[in-house]
Formats: structure tokens, C-alpha cells, sequence
């Protein structure tokens, strides 16, 4: 079974600042996709960045971007420029690319940005 | 376009009363997804549904939890019997496609917060 780990709990950056959020998976297959969702107050799931295993180039959302180490199965996300805006929980989840499109999700890292 | 509305946002209940809690995804979409998320965890997959089908409820508990997409009308998760283990929030995601389209991803509604008292 699939399984994402995200190991810090808690981040916190000062605003305007660079940050760097953890994720590592476990899978078998090599056709999969990644993703980092953005969980704000409000509870609502948003899409932050989404990476898909078989292209090399590591995707870029304006101020998101991520690390994708495939033979590490690591899927960092680093924010630059943090805004007040930032702060909320971060999911890192990640699909097969057969079957359905369940998600398996981390447990989450909550990231509070310092004024 | 409104995305995938979810109602009640809020909802409490005693035990051994009844929740049901509703989807309606994002219009064109026909693909339905359900997810818990216990407080301080991520979410967890229950269920899969297209229109009036189960396709996967393999995080579904066993008991008590049922599910369904009827042609017409929102997606109805209904939990019998709750219990205080029960409360969480529920969230339900839509998709436009069938499964191995590659690139489809999920939306998300603001999810349904049961509490059981």
C-alpha cells in the first residue's frame, strides 16, 4: 500500500522569507502523481501544485515550487517570498495514474508565517 | 460555477442518532469522491462513486456507514448510529472524467464538520 509521510508537524518562516516543506512517499509503482494541497482556516482543500512521476522537470506554481526526487521518493515544497496569506496546513498526497483517483494524503505540516 | 457544495457545514448529534451529509460536485462532473479527516490527521479515503454505482469503498467502515449517488440528486453519505469516534469532518470531491485520464485532479468542497455529542 502507498503510504506519505510528512515529518515536521509544525514550520514556521518569517514573511518574505523562503521555506522548504518535507514529504516523502512509499510506492511500487512508477506511474503516479503528486500533489501539495493548501488547507487555510476555512477548511477548504485547494490545490497548491501538482507533479506528475514521469516528467524530470520539478513543477512551478509562481511562488511554489517543488523538489521531486524520484529514486529518493521525496516531493519537497518550497514557498518563497512568504505572505500572511501562507499560513495553513499543508497536505502532501499522492495518486496512482491507474484505477481511480484516490488520493493517499500525509498528515499534514502546519506552517505559521511570523510578520 | 458554483464547485462542489457540500451541506450541512456544520452538524451535531447525539449517539445513536443519524447523520447524513451531502454532495453535490462540480456541474459536469459525475465522479465522486469522499473523504474523513479526524482532527489533526490528513484526510482519508472512504469512498468512490459515479452515478448510481460504487465503484470503490475500500475505507469505508464495514458498519454503520453507507453511501450513495443517485441519478438525480446530490451524493448522500449516511452514517447510522453515530458515535462519538464519529466526529470529524467529511469532505467530498468531484471529478469531470473517468478513472486513468491522467491528469484529472480532484476539487474539493469545504467539507461537513459532524459532531456527536
Amino acid at each position: 500500500a502507498q503510504t506519505v509521510t510528512q515529518s515536521q508537524p509544525e514550520m514556521s518562516v518569517q514573511e518574505a522569507e523562503t521555506v522548504t516543506l518535507s514529504c516523502t512517499y512509499d510506492t511500487s509503482e512508477s506511474d503516479y502523481y503528486l500533489f501539495w494541497y493548501k488547507q487555510p482556516p476555512s477548511r477548504q482543500m485547494i490545490l497548491v501544485i501538482r507533479q506528475e512521476a514521469y516528467k524530470q522537470q520539478n513543477a512551478t506554481e509562481n511562488r511554489f515550487s517543488v523538489n521531486f526526487q524520484k529514486a529518493a521518493k521525496s516531493f519537497s515544497l518550497k514557498i518563497s517570498d512568504s505572505q500572511l496569506g501562507d499560513a495553513a496546513m499543508y497536505f502532501c498526497a499522492y495518486r496512482a495514474n491507474f484505477g481511480n483517483e484516490k488520493l493517499t494524503f500525509g498528515t499534514g505540516t502546519r506552517l505559521t508565517i511570523i510578520p | 460555477n458554483a464547485g462542489v457544495m457540500q451541506n450541512p457545514r456544520h452538524l451535531v448529534r447525539r449517539r445513536g442518532q443519524e447523520a447524513r451529509l451531502r454532495c453535490s460536485p462540480m456541474k459536469g462532473h459525475s465522479h465522486v469522491y469522499w473523504y474523513r479527516q479526524l482532527p489533526e490527521e490528513g484526510l482519508k479515503f472512504m469512498v468512490y462513486l459515479q452515478k448510481e454505482n460504487i465503484i470503490d469503498e475500500s475505507g469505508m467502515p464495514k458498519e454503520r456507514f453507507s453511501a450513495e449517488f443517485p441519478k438525480e440528486g446530490p451524493s448522500i453519505l449516511r452514517i447510522q448510529q453515530v458515535v462519538r469516534g464519529d466526529s470529524a469532518a467529511y469532505f467530498c470531491a468531484s471529478s469531470p472524467r473517468s478513472p486513468n485520464s491522467g491528469a484529472n485532479v480532484l476539487t474539493f468542497g469545504a467539507g461537513s464538520r459532524l459532531t456527536v455529542l
